[in-house]
């Protein structure tokens, strides 16, 4: 069974530039996730969906970030223009509805973005 | 609200010797706890989790943890550290009415030969 699949692997961008990560989630998980990891912490949500519906995204900064899932399967987060504390890496993670299997999430490796 | 701490950011053990690292949560309730591993360039990769029942939980890889409700912890265990297992390690806790999870700040294992 593929992972969660993630592209690219890493990004450098110049600041005020847009950029855009694209996700791939395991098929049949209708929840897909995509988390901040800042380097030495632990993730931290941005937005989850259940299928096409963004149905958390209270930390997601709404200013200069986007989100969409077209379809419920792939997703793609947005960012523009990046800032200099954008650098960062943007993780996926997908998971089966919750009540199913619970809450497992599964991970991609993640896109690490440098900003210049 | 949910919290997670991982006291130790950071820790240094001889290949071959056992290990432990500790994690707290703070949560209303009985919660779903999870140990993540993340090795560097890699997304994290589930080593176990407690949902209900048995209190000892078994891992991939030889880890173990311990729900401890009266100390709020869920520390993670392994008799004989292996050179492979130097990473990041991260716990998280999860509420039973979402899907939610909170990561603590992890704790990176350096594993000397």
């Amino acid at each position: 069974e593929a992972g969660v699949v993630q592209s690219p692997r890493y990004k450098i961008i110049e600041k005020k530039q847009p950029v855009a990560f694209w996700c791939n989630p395991i098929s049949g998980h209708n929840t897909l996730y995509w988390y901040l990891q800042n380097l030495g912490q632990g993730p931290e949500l941005l937005i989850r969906y259940e299928n096409e519906e963004a149905v958390d995204d209270s930390q997601l900064p709404k200013d200069r970030f986007s989100a969409e899932r077209l379809k419920g399967v792939d997703s793609t987060l947005k960012i523009q223009p990046a800032e200099l504390g954008d650098s960062a890496v943007y993780l996926c993670a997908s998971s089966l509805s919750f009540g199913t299997s619970g809450v497992e999430q599964f991970f991609g490796p993640g896109t690490r973005l440098t900003v210049l | 609200a949910q919290s997670v701490t991982q006291p130790d950011i950071h820790i240094t053990v001889s290949e071959g010797a056992s290990l432990e690292l500790r994690c707290n949560y703070s949560y209303g309730a009985t919660p779903y706890l999870f140990w993540y591993v993340q090795s560097p360039g890699q997304g994290l990769q589930l080593l176990l989790k407690y949902f209900s029942g048995d209190t000892l939980v078994q891992g991939i890889k030889g880890f173990e943890a311990e729900f401890k409700r009266s100390q709020s912890s869920f520390n993670l265990r392994k008799p004989s550290v292996h050179w492979s297992d130097a990473a990041e390690y991260f716990c998280a806790v999860g509420a039973r009415n979402t899907d939610k999870l909170i990561f603590g700040t992890g704790t990176r294992l350096q594993v000397f030969p």
